[in-house]
């Protein structure tokens, strides 16, 4: 089957730096995408990942090793509206997008 | 980024009944739409993928008679909820995807509640 894992939860100091892990089990690989989701609202994409290596936006950072099945989204400089859900997904041989349970990110002053 | 809207944002109903909620691309054309629900503290989980003048296609456990997609123009799909029960009540979510894109850019979403 395809699973993705990611940690449920973490908990962050405001201007910190926090690193959150995402692996993957999926049928092919086309790709992985970091989304932020704020409480009741849709998800909004942070970044895409398809070969090996860092991609910098900004204050967010992506990692993806394809060979392991591993990516994390970094995010440094933390300010409180970074507290949100962040997903994972994997879009696998099919073009289907795999989501991840996603991970509740905690800020605290 | 390109904009998904969706229609409404909120809907209380009665059960027993229908509701439909409307998922439009303003500013490009979408050859692909995709249907997610979630439920509160769970991931996205896709319903169905529809292409633009062809049925859509159900993921396994939702029911298609059900769950009615429309997708008869490259900028409007529709989901109808058929005989809405109370289990029905979650987030519904569309996003969009143009010819020949990768990234699905995502409508704000319709919170159903159903009494």
């Amino acid at each position: 089957g395809q699973n993705i894992d990611q940690p449920t939860e973490m908990t962050a100091t405001e201007g910190a730096i926090v690193q959150i892990n995402c692996t993957y089990q999926t049928s092919g690989f086309n790709g992985l995408f970091w989304y932020q989701q704020h409480a009741g609202e849709a998800p909004t994409f942070l970044s895409y990942n398809v070969l090996d290596g860092l991609e910098e936006k900004g204050r967010f950072s992506s990692f993806l090793s394809r060979s392991k099945g591993y990516s994390y989204l970094l995010l440094k400089e933390l300010q409180m509206k970074d507290s949100a859900s962040y997903l994972c997904a994997v879009r696998d041989s099919n073009y289907q997008l795999i989501w991840g349970a996603g991970t509740k990110l905690i800020i605290k002053p | 980024g390109a904009v998904v809207s969706q229609h409404p944002s909120r809907v209380i109903c009665k059960s027993g009944t229908s509701v439909k909620i409307e998922c439009r691309s303003l500013d490009f054309q979408a050859t692909t739409m995709f249907w997610y629900r979630q439920f509160p503290k769970q991931s996205l989980m896709l319903m169905a993928t529809s292409n633009e003048g062809s049925k859509a296609t159900y993921e396994q456990g939702v029911e298609k008679d059900k769950f009615l997609i429309n997708h008869a123009s490259l900028t409007l799909s529709t989901l109808t909820v058929t005989s809405a029960h109370p289990e029905d009540s979650s987030f519904y979510i569309c996003s969009a995807r143009g010819l020949g894109g990768w990234e699905q850019f995502f409508g704000p979403g319709t919170r159903l509640t159903v009494l």
